[in-house]
């Protein structure tokens, strides 16, 4: 384990469904991130919290829907998917926005969208 | 525009060579620099690190070199085992972001 946790490790959900993400660190951080990782792209930023303020969306589609009540927990809401929102979803924290001693990350929740 | 990638996405290697996975990047401003390590159904791991005032960092059987001149960045694994097989990122800080590159899969041949 590396100190970020992410529940659950596996979902299957329609495209009407409505379920949420959860990611969790107790390492100290200030700083979390959702990412998107796809089969052979690199990994893409999705949002960014900073001392639970969201400091950054990157055009995000709004069926994604983050929550960072505080600075150790992380949500990422969805709804109403499309198939190509399949995909690895990974949450990353570090000391501070920027990750002067890089990112942890967790193990990810494996996204189907059926 | 700022871009990180890798200059071959698979690598073979015979079980005990030395490995070595290389990197570009264009962000001439970069001044942090990451190797992570991605094993099959995990995430991202740190391996070592190495920021834009050095040229070269040695860890426990990893080397990272940082050619700041050709924006060119290589990480080393010397000995390579068994359990070094997974893909292999790497990525830059810049303006107070990591980007990350799509990643180099490292297959050991026993």
């Amino acid at each position: 384990e590396t100190g970020v946790t992410q529940t659950p490790r596996h979902l299957v959900m329609g495209m009407t469904n409505k379920k949420s993400l959860k990611c969790e660190q107790h390492l100290g951080h200030n700083a979390m991130y959702w990412y998107k990782q796809s089969a052979k792209k690199p990994l893409e930023l999705m949002f960014v919290y900073n001392f639970k303020e969201q400091t950054e969306n990157n055009s995000v589609p709004s069926r994604f829907s983050p929550e960072c009540p505080n600075s150790s927990h992380l949500f990422l809401h969805l709804h109403t998917l499309q198939p190509e929102d399949s995909a690895l979803y990974l949450c990353a924290s570090s000391f501070r926005r920027g990750g002067d001693y890089g990112y942890t990350f967790g193990s990810g929740t494996r996204l189907t969208v059926v | 525009g700022e871009s990180v990638g890798l200059h071959l996405p698979t690598l073979s290697v015979q079980e005990g060579d030395n490995s070595i996975i290389n990197c570009a990047y264009s962000n001439s401003a970069s001044d942090y620099f990451i190797w992570y390590k991605q094993e099959s159904g995990k995430g991202p791991q740190f391996i070592i690190d190495i920021r834009s005032n050095m040229d070269k960092r040695q860890g426990q059987r990893v080397t990272v070199l940082l050619n700041k001149t050709v924006k060119h960045l290589s990480l080393q694994i010397a000995a390579t085992q068994p359990g070094d097989s997974a893909v292999y990122f790497c990525a830059e800080r810049g303006n107070e972001k990591l980007t990350f590159g799509t990643g180099t899969r490292l297959t050991i041949i026993p």
